[in-house]
């Protein structure tokens, strides 16, 4: 099956910082990939979506400049927490869509945020 | 407003029993319905999936779901299950015009020796 790759897998920051999480599809193409959030005991809440070559739409309540999102490639989508604070922490993870009239999304391993 | 329900938060079921997970979705016209696995501290795995056909589908480790689009239900069941099997569930679907998926709440199934 498709796989998707998230990195890093963990990481603790200061509050003030700014965290990047890469998303990458590592055999196929995606032209679209989401990221969602995931906060414990509970399901995932749906972001932003992320369109290869064109800016990202981000769902409503989700600060577009807080939680930039770059999807520069068809293989390649960045979401980076800018001046995370505590709030900010949670699991992160992305999905990307297969084409095709299958089309299924694939899940990434997610990211945890820890903003201390 | 487009919704997925699953109603029971936590199933506590004993190894090799028979188990249901249920999932419920508002209706609409035209929907792709999955399933997704979640073990602890990983992210989601595809289970099943429905996009047409057969309304029965079933997945490689014996778990099974039908859609039933005058219920708009997509129930997940499985015969017996293992200790293997604990993890959480999540129903999701994707309306039409709407690529992305929306979960429903999840469902934190227990096997007990």
């Amino acid at each position: 099956g498709a796989v998707v790759s998230q990195h890093p897998s963990r990481v603790i920051c200061k509050s003030g910082t700014s965290v990047k999480i890469e998303c990458r599809s590592l055999d196929f193409q995606a032209t679209t990939m989401f990221w969602y959030r995931q906060f414990p005991k509970q399901s995932l809440m749906l972001m932003a979506t992320s369109n290869e070559g064109s800016k990202a739409t981000y769902e409503q309540g989700v600060e577009k400049d807080k939680f930039l999102i770059n999807h520069a490639s068809l293989t390649l989508s960045t979401l980076t927490v800018t001046s995370a604070h505590p709030e900010d922490s949670s699991f992160y993870i992305c999905s990307a869509r297969s084409s095709g009239p299958q089309e299924t999304q694939y899940f990434g391993p997610g990211t945890r945020l820890l903003v201390l | 407003a487009q919704s997925v329900t699953q109603l029971d938060s936590q199933v506590p079921v004993f190894e090799e029993a028979p188990v249901e997970l249920r999932c419920n979705y508002s209706s609409s016209v035209s929907v792709y319905l999955f399933w997704y696995v979640q073990y602890p501290n990983q992210g989601l795995q595809l289970l099943l999936k429905y996009l047409s056909g057969s309304t029965l589908v079933e997945s490689i480790n014996g778990f099974e779901a039908e859609f039933n689009k005058s219920q708009t239900s997509f129930h997940l069941r499985k015969p017996s299950v293992h200790i293997s099997d604990t993890a959480e569930y999540f129903c999701a679907v994707s309306y039409t015009g709407r690529r992305a998926l929306t979960f429903g709440s999840g469902t934190r199934l227990q096997v007990q020796p």
